[in-house]
């Protein structure tokens, strides 16, 4: 089976500390994901990576950047945390496949998620 | 473009009745694969399901089924004798062969079974 591991399941700041959120998958998959799930706001994409030291933007990545330097860890950091970052946050993986980079039938496995409060 | 739909926001039934949960797509791709995940309160996303868009033969799994149609581009879930333990939100996913980065999720229904 799959496993993505997130390091907190619940984590608390104050606002203006730098953040990192950790994820770490064991299937040596290509492309990893990090969310953050708001109520009524569903899952919305703040970067993805599709390689070691590759990013993508996703729907939200202001006040975020990560960091993947190595393949099966995909960092999540907050640069200066504000109150309105306070949410869960999902980090997933997911196998290429056999298409190169066309994954499109891949599933996303995700890790346990983390709450981050920041007061 | 691409998008998905799930227009139940929440649903609330008693145990043991089935209960349907509806889940519309919009593509601009002739090949896609379809998902659904379960989210229990405990938070971690579940992967459930995959569905290509070349079979639309229905899956049944124990007490879960899945049925697809594309004519109304729709694949819905059903669980059938529903108990408290499937109480969680449950998303549908698509993912489009020529985007293959691309994975868009429906907003998600919170189901709720009552004891």
């Amino acid at each position: 089976d799959v496993k993505v591991t997130q390091s907190s399941r619940y984590l608390v700041k104050r606002t203006g500390e730098k953040v990192f959120l950790e994820c770490v998958q064991d299937m040596d998959h290509e492309n990893m994901f990090w969310y953050r799930q708001d109520p009524g706001l569903g899952l919305r994409l703040i970067y993805f990576s599709y390689d070691v030291k590759m990013k993508e933007k996703g729907d939200i990545p202001e006040g975020y950047s990560v960091s993947r330097e190595k393949k099966e860890r995909f960092s999540l950091i907050l640069e200066s945390a504000s109150t309105n970052q306070t949410s869960m946050y999902l980090c997933a993986s997911r196998s290429t496949g056999t298409r190169g980079w066309v994954n499109s039938n891949q599933p996303q496995h995700f890790g346990d998620g983390t709450r981050l409060s920041i007061l | 473009a691409q998008k998905v739909t799930q227009a139940q926001t929440e649903i609330s039934v008693v145990e043991k009745e089935d209960v349907t949960l509806d889940c519309v797509y919009e593509t601009r791709d002739t090949t896609y694969y379809l998902f659904w995940y379960k989210q229990p309160p405990s938070g971690e996303l579940v992967f459930l399901i995959r569905r290509n868009s070349f079979d639309e033969q229905n899956e049944i799994s124990g007490r879960y089924s899945w049925n697809f149609q594309k004519s109304t581009s729709s694949f819905n879930f059903t669980i059938t004798a529903s108990q408290v333990v499937d109480s969680a939100v449950y998303f549908c996913a698509l993912s489009e062969a020529n985007y293959g980065q691309n994975f868009v999720f429906g907003p998600g229904t919170r189901l709720s079974v009552l004891p």
